[in-house]
């Protein structure tokens, strides 16, 4: 069963960058990690994919180290627009599961003036 | 190019009727996926469709709860006899490939079962 552990929540103030660290000891060869934002009473948003190494696009950095067991969300200079709940999803291609369908509770950033 | 639409946002039943979720995918999307959420948790894996087929329905409740995606129209969630503990958000996401691709969500029916 495809696990990922997060911390509950998370306190910075804006312009700092935050990092969020995902643990995922049974990720499979084959499953992607990806990130989603989500907003009270709205769908989850896409933020960023990886596999290995890093990942950069506009909105954010994906670290992945070689042993990918964990991966670390970078948001560089967050503003108070950040606050939500950020989920780490690891799942595969074809094969996936439902189980790896499910998303943890997630870690819920706030972000201070 | 619009995105995931679903209908109704809102939706009140009272215990032991039906409600029927519709989800559009986006343009160009042939999968499917429902998910549910409690109120300060995660979204939980229900069904994985795609067109005409269901895919994986692990994550779905064995009895009042279906799902279908035919070849023309939306995806629909269907919930027979509603209690209360049906009471959540329910969100559909749609993707071009499978389960592995980006998923992209559509703003959820909340369901409220009185």
């Amino acid at each position: 069963l495809a696990k990922t552990t997060q911390p509950i929540s998370m306190d910075s103030y804006e312009g700092q960058e935050v990092n969020i660290t995902c643990s995922h000891n049974n990720i499979a060869t084959n499953d992607y990690i990806t990130w989603y934002q989500q907003f009270p009473s709205q769908g989850p948003r896409f933020i960023i994919q990886g596999y290995k190494t890093k990942v950069t696009n506009e909105v954010a950095s994906l670290f992945i180290p070689a042993d990918r067991k964990s991966s670390t969300l970078s948001l560089p200079r967050v503003s108070l627009s950040d606050t939500a709940v950020y989920y780490c999803l690891v799942g595969a291609g074809r094969d996936s599961s439902g189980d790896k369908l499910t998303f943890g509770t997630g870690t819920r950033l706030a972000v201070r003036p | 190019n619009a995105g995931v639409m679903q209908n109704p946002r809102h939706l009140v039943r009272r215990r032991g009727q039906e409600a029927r979720l519709r989800c559009s995918p986006m343009k160009g999307h042939s999968h499917v996926y429902w998910y549910r959420q409690l109120p300060e948790e995660g979204l939980k894996f229900m069904v994985y469709l795609q067109k005409e087929n269901i895919i994986d329905e692990s994550g779905m409740p064995k009895e009042r709860f279906s799902a279908e995606f035919p070849k023309e129209g939306p995806s629909i969630l269907r919930i027979q006899q509603v209690v209360r503990g049906d009471s959540a958000a329910y969100f559909c996401a749609s993707s071009p490939r499978g389960p592995g691709e980006t998923q992209y969500f559509g703003p959820g029916t909340r369901l409220l079962v009185l």
